[in-house]
């Protein structure tokens, strides 16, 4: 099956730090990347999605200048979250999509653990 | 009035049960649903999807009602095993090519 890896699996940074999250489709080409964000005991949130070659679309209350995201190329998508502070640790999940047609579906990364000391 | 599963954020069953876990979904417009179970520090991992043109879907062991009149979605998984305690969640999808959309998730602890 389809397969979304994520790299790191988790980081520890100091505050003020800039992290970048890559996340790759192994074995397929990624029209669509999508980021979502995932508080402790919460649901996952979509931050933004991304198009190959084109800017991304952030959602609603998602500062677009901390957390930058590159879709370069139909394989790897990254998430740079810039100076980070404690209040950006969270559990950041990535997803993948082959097209845009609703039978394409949404792979999901294993996730990165972003802890802000 | 029409009996409607509530959201329930825990859901406590004892080995070879059956478990139905609800979720309400929020755009009338949505016509493709999916449920994700969710494992402590992994990503959602696919269990069972459904279209709005069907009612219900079966899979093993798992099967999915949608209830359109009132935005309703259940997982029933049948014979619970200590292996499915996870989080589940449900997910929409509003229109062709945007992003699945998460709804609260059912934290499902199966005790032998």
């Amino acid at each position: 099956g389809a397969v979304v890896s994520q790299h790191p699996s988790r980081v520890i940074c100091k505050s003020g730090t800039s992290v970048k999250i890559e996340c790759r489709s192994l074995d397929f080409q990624a029209t669509t990347m999508f980021w979502y964000r995932q508080f402790p005991k919460q649901s996952l949130m979509l931050m933004a999605t991304s198009n190959e070659g084109s800017k991304a679309t952030y959602e609603q209350g998602v500062e677009k200048d901390k957390f930058l995201i590159n879709h370069a190329s139909l394989t790897l998508s990254t998430l740079t979250v810039t100076s980070a502070h404690p209040e950006d640790s969270s559990f950041y999940i990535c997803s993948a999509r082959a097209g845009t047609g609703s039978n394409q579906p949404q792979h999901f990364g294993d996730g990165t653990r972003l802890s802000i000391l | 009035g029409e009996s409607v599963g509530l959201h329930l954020p825990t859901l406590s069953v004892q080995e070879g049960d059956n478990s139905i876990i609800n979720c309400a979904y929020s755009n009338s417009a949505s016509d493709y649903f999916i449920w994700y179970k969710q494992e402590s520090g992994k990503g959602p991992q696919f269990i069972i999807d459904i279209r709005s043109n069907m009612d219900k879907r079966q899979g093993q062991r798992v099967t999915v009602l949608l209830n359109k009149t009132v935005k309703h979605l259940s997982l029933q998984i049948a014979a619970t095993q200590p292996g499915d305690s996870a989080v589940y969640f449900c997910a929409e999808l509003f229109q062709a090519g945007t992003a699945l959309i998460f709804g609260k998730g059912t934290t499902l602890s199966v005790s032998s």
